[in-house]
């Protein structure tokens, strides 16, 4: 019965290429998060969204278009992958959009850019 | 420009013994801390936290200790088991702000 759950958990593309990782959550949270751990094993938050509402848009390059079709769920979409993009990409959810609050996380998804 | 920072990548601790890791921050405006754990192939999972209107927060086997003079926190592990080992996280956060800033993770080794 997991928690956040995200697929896929592994994804090798070409470069150029445009991929989505999904995420689910069945928590009933209202605040989902997506993060990117880079080789320096880094996690940093990309974006939050409270009720289907963006709250947090670090600067990620526009090709990462996030997409939450309802509070349960939030998509990260990818055009035009390149090297750089290569990393561990980690969705979580919270109860809501206080910082202080825990953070549930999924697996991860490991995106390998070729 | 790291705001929080684990500067030991790794720690190996005997089994039984105290295992103590750190973490240092910049941002004197941080007023609440979490650490968090992560076991190869999963995503972090939370430990425990501490507000800085305190300096000590205990859960079980482990204690959180702030010092906020040193912008320095401290996880004690007591005593150490096998399934502690893993990656530890630091985190900080401003109240007014939704965001959680990391440190780096340092990763605990426990030997049997």
């Amino acid at each position: 019965d997991t928690a956040v759950s995200q697929t896929p958990k592994y994804l090798v593309t070409q470069m150029g290429n445009d991929k989505s990782i999904k995420c689910e959550q069945n928590l009933g949270h209202d605040t989902m998060y997506w993060y990117k751990q880079d080789s320096k094993k880094f996690l940093k938050i990309m974006f939050s969204y409270n009720n289907k509402e963006l709250i947090i848009n670090e600067t990620v390059p526009n090709r990462f278009s996030p997409k939450s079709p309802d509070k349960a769920h939030l998509n990260l979409h990818i055009n035009s992958l390149e090297l750089g993009d290569s990393a561990v990409y980690f969705c979580a959810s919270s109860q809501d959009a206080n910082s202080y609050n825990e953070q549930f996380f999924g697996p991860g998804t490991r995106l390998t850019v070729l | 420009d790291q705001q929080v920072k684990q500067n030991s990548p790794s720690l190996s601790v005997q089994e039984g013994r105290i295992s103590i890791l750190n973490c240092d921050y910049t941002n004197s405006m941080f007023d609440y801390f979490l650490w968090y754990k992560k076991y190869p192939a999963e995503g972090p999972t939370f430990l425990i936290s501490i507000s800085s209107i305190k300096d000590k927060n205990e859960d079980g086997r482990f204690t959180v200790f702030l010092n906020k003079s040193a912008k320095h926190l401290s996880l004690h592990i007591v005593p150490s088991q096998p399934g502690d080992s893993a990656v530890y996280f630091c985190a900080a956060s401003v109240r007014s702000n939704y965001q959680l800033i990391w440190g780096a993770g340092t990763k605990l080794i426990i030997k049997p």
